[in-house]
């Protein structure tokens, strides 16, 4: 199946640092969503993009859409202990009916 | 509106024992998928289903059946555990062709003995 590879793994980070995080696959994607879950809970959309070379904001989010269709980029500005959680990127099939999600990047933010 | 429910929340089995993992909806979402998440590996599609009486292979299907009677339930099936299904098992559903917003459920962790 497909990999999508995010980078880092891993964060620990001061509360009001910006946060920068990417996934990378290996194949073309003509949708890139972004999920963040919390501690037992389900993920949760947080941004989708539909067109390589967009960039779109939701708060003090904001992802990107690789010009090569095969990343995406999320940034998370002055973050707060609330941004607490695993992000996931992910992207459906050509069908639309079945979906990659990345391994994940795990964020802690330090009061 | 309950959003998706699973059941149970937790479930501990003994390899080789059977159990069916509840979901439903209650938003009339067509599309219905279960996932298991395992650690570093990020969420891995099991099975999913496009409407009633219509189910299809995801990723990872082996070990698990799924059936689509009703627009509102999807159960998955786990015919004979293993130890290599522990994990955290996630039902989604949404409207068809708007798989992008899919609306998680809670999740429910299994774990193989």
């Amino acid at each position: 199946g497909q990999q999508l590879n995010q980078s880092p793994q891993s964060m620990f980070i001061q509360e009001g640092e910006d946060v920068s995080m990417n996934c990378t696959s290996s194949s073309i994607f003509n949708t890139w969503l972004w999920y963040k879950q919390e501690p037992g809970e389900g993920p949760v959309l947080l941004i989708a993009l539909y067109k390589a070379g967009e960039l779109t904001s939701n708060g003090r989010l904001t992802a990107q859409f690789g010009i090569t269709r095969k990343d995406s980029f999320l940034n998370i500005s002055a973050s707060i202990p609330s941004d607490v959680g695993i992000y996931f990127c992910a992207g459906p099939t050509n069908t639309g009916n079945q979906f990659y999600f990345g391994t994940g990047t795990s964020l802690t933010v330090i009061p | 509106n309950a959003g998706v429910t699973q059941t149970p929340k937790f479930q501990v089995l003994k390899t080789g024992q059977s159990m069916t993992l509840q979901c439903a909806q209650d938003m009339n979402h067509e599309y219905m998928s279960w996932y298991r998440q395992d650690p570093g590996m990020g969420l891995r599609l099991i099975h999913y289903s496009v409407g009633a009486g219509i189910t299809d292979q995801g990723e990872v299907p082996n070990g698990y059946n799924v059936s689509r009677s009703t627009t509102e339930d999807f159960p998955l099936r786990l015919l004979s555990a293993a130890p290599s299904q522990t994990s955290v098992y996630f039902c989604a559903s949404s409207y068809l062709g708007q798989g992008q917003t899919q609306y998680f459920g809670p999740g429910t962790r299994l774990l193989v003995l």
